[in-house]
This record gives structure tokens, sequence and C-alpha cells, in this order.
């Protein structure tokens, strides 16, 4: 059982739009920045968004993350094929003094 | 460029001892605290351990926490994790990662991961 909780999948159609959801509590999120993942199969994950919404370079700006309160969510605009992958979710925890992750969201795109 | 590149998996049996290397390069390694991420087959990811930039300081997931042990040779741009008493449930994917805000973990940069298989 992941500290921080994701949907197990998303999907939607290219061209849409899909959000992923990461829930945890005043011990993470609440009070500690989150980052997002993105993990093709068979590669490491990558850096999507840090700092709850900044892009690192040469991530596109279809990739949007904002957070409130104890939640945060990655927004990804204009689906593509290439965007079906695994969705992960991070941040650190104050209480256990340690690096959470959500379970990952699997994304489909129809 | 950076890179980053464990060594060290391999197999081994429940109560055995393991240690994991990751090289780094194309950085000034000691500026930038640095983790350690595992992902047992077909799971998610687990976050394990991380190691201030100067090695002043070490956190530890509670599920390794008094098993594992994290080092870092700045010198050798070297990062290492000892692997102590271990379970079959750690048999996964290891994965060292950069640091990028001190804030983390906010890991930008990956290696392409060394695995650890535990069986008797």
């Amino acid at each position: 059982q992941s500290v921080l909780t994701q949907p197990p999948s998303v999907s939607a159609a290219p061209g849409q739009k899909v959000t992923i959801s990461c829930s945890g509590s005043s011990s993470n999120i609440g009070n500690n920045y989150v980052s997002w993942y993105q993990q093709l199969p068979g590669t490491a994950p990558k850096l999507l968004l840090y700092d709850n919404y900044k892009r690192p370079s040469g991530i596109p700006d279809r990739f949007s993350g904002s957070k409130s309160g104890t939640s945060a969510t990655l927004d990804i605009t204009g689906l593509q094929t290439g965007d079906e992958a695994d969705y992960y979710c991070g941040t650190w925890d104050s209480s256990l003094n340690a690096g959470v992750f959500g379970g990952g969201t699997k994304l489909t795109v129809l | 460029q950076v890179q980053l590149v464990e060594s060290g998996g391999g197999v081994v049996q429940p109560g055995r001892s393991l240690r994991l290397s990751c090289s780094a390069s194309g950085f000034i390694f000691g500026s930038h605290g640095m983790h350690w991420v595992r992902q047992a087959p077909g799971k998610g990811l687990e976050w394990v351990a991380v190691i201030w930039y100067d090695g002043s300081d070490k956190k530890f997931a509670d599920s390794v926490k008094g098993r594992f042990t994290i080092s870092r040779d700045n010198s050798k741009n070297t990062m290492f994790l000892q692997l102590n008493r271990l379970r079959v449930e750690d048999t996964a994917i290891y994965y060292c990662a950069r640091e990028e805000t001190g804030m983390g973990p906010s890991l930008g940069y990956w290696g392409q991961g060394t695995l650890v298989t535990v069986s008797s």
C-alpha cells in the first residue's frame, strides 16, 4: 500500500486531455514539493515535473502540474500514442523522514 | 552529458550481502544529493535511500533501515549501496538517481538500473 494514492489506470483518445491525481496527507504533499515521472516500458523513469509544476528543459508544455492542499494533479493535453506509459508522483514525507511514491498510473491512449 | 551507471547486481541467496555501485560522470558529483530507488518486477517505484551531497546525512525507507547502508566517494564520483541480510522481497531493479533541487526527491537523472535477485 503506497503512501500516495494514484488511480491504477486512466485512458483517453489521441488529442484529448487526461488528468492523473495523487492524494496524500499533511506530512507529505501538504508540506512538501511534488514531482512527477514518466516511465515508458522497459526504461528508467524520467522526470516530468518538479516543485509541483516546474518542467525540466525538454519537457513539452503539454505536461502541467498543480497542487492543492494534500493532493497534486498531472495534466496531459494533446495526448499522443507515445504518451502511453506509467506515471508516478513522488514527494518527501516529513513524518516518515523518507521519500515516497504513488503506486503509479498506467495511461492508455485509445 | 550526465551519466549514471549502476553495477553490482546479481543473484544472491537470502541472508547474504551485495554491494551496488553508481558511477557518475558529466557533472559535479559532489554538488548533488543522490538517491536509490528500486522497482520489483511488475511493480511500482519504491524509494530506498538518499545521501546528502557531502555525505553528512543519510535517510532510509523503513523497509531497508538497519539492513542497507549508503555511502559515497566524491573523489571517485561514485555512490554505493550496501545490501545486507537480503530478503526475497528485496528482489528488484535498483536505480540510482540525481537530486535536482535539494527539496526532493526531484530526480532529474537516472541510471539504467541493476537487477538484484534474491533467491535460494
